[in-house]
């Protein structure tokens, strides 16, 4: 089975522009997270979709936001970049099973905003 | 709030020696804890986890323990090798219907040849 893959793997914005980033799940598998790691922060999450729906959310401000397809392809949108959303995001998915509690990750998008 | 303190940050190693690294979550409905493993470049990868209803866990040279009254868990490599130079983060979960991960801030081990 093919892992969870995320594009575009590398991304550089400026100020004020908008984003959005993409997050195919593992065959199946019916829940995505996206997280934000940088190197002060580590690993924060950000928002989880389950059946196109938005089941938990972060604390971060409402320039992040994201959804998910029927087919649970995810994307995740940030406007009005600032320079601090320089981060790798992640996407994570999970069966969306009862009891299947592990989440698998894939390699990332690197945003840096200038 | 939810939190999760992870020590140390930096551990260094000799090859062959062990390593131990500590959790501390601060929910007591957390009832998963996940290890994580990530190379330069790359996603985090599951490397072993633990629900709260077992004490410890192991696979082949890595073992997790977790006490759920000090809401402590720590993860133990033995028999360490370069290739296990990484990052490895701790993660503690709840059980409500999300799949929300807390990660600990991460301990950059590095295995000396």
């Amino acid at each position: 089975k093919a892992g969870v893959t995320q594009t575009p793997r590398y991304l550089i914005k400026t100020r004020g522009q908008q984003v959005t980033l993409s997050c195919s799940p593992i065959s199946g598998h019916r829940s995505v997270s996206w997280y934000q790691q940088t190197p002060g922060q580590g690993l924060q999450f950000l928002f989880e979709y389950f059946s196109e729906t938005q089941r938990n959310k972060g604390n971060f401000p409402g320039r992040f936001s994201g959804r998910q397809f029927s087919n649970s392809r995810s994307e995740m949108n940030v406007s009005t970049l600032e320079l601090g959303d320089s981060a790798l995001y992640l996407c994570a998915s999970n069966p969306g099973t009862s009891g299947a509690r592990t989440q698998y990750f894939g390699p990332g998008t690197r945003l840096l905003v200038l | 709030g939810e939190n999760v303190e992870q020590h140390p940050s930096t551990l260094s190693v000799q090859e062959g020696d062990s390593a131990v690294i500590k959790c501390t979550y601060s929910d007591s409905a957390s009832n998963y804890f996940p290890w994580y493993k990530q190379e330069l470049g790359k996603g985090p990868q599951l490397i072993i986890d633990i629900r709260s209803n077992v004490g410890e866990k192991k696979d082949q040279r890595i073992a997790v323990t977790l006490n759920k009254t000090a809401k402590h868990f720590s993860l133990h490599i033995t028999e360490t090798q370069p290739e296990d130079s990484a990052v490895y983060f701790c993660a503690a979960s709840i059980a409500s219907g999300t799949y929300k991960y807390i990660f600990g801030t991460g301990t950059r081990l590095k295995v000396l040849a």
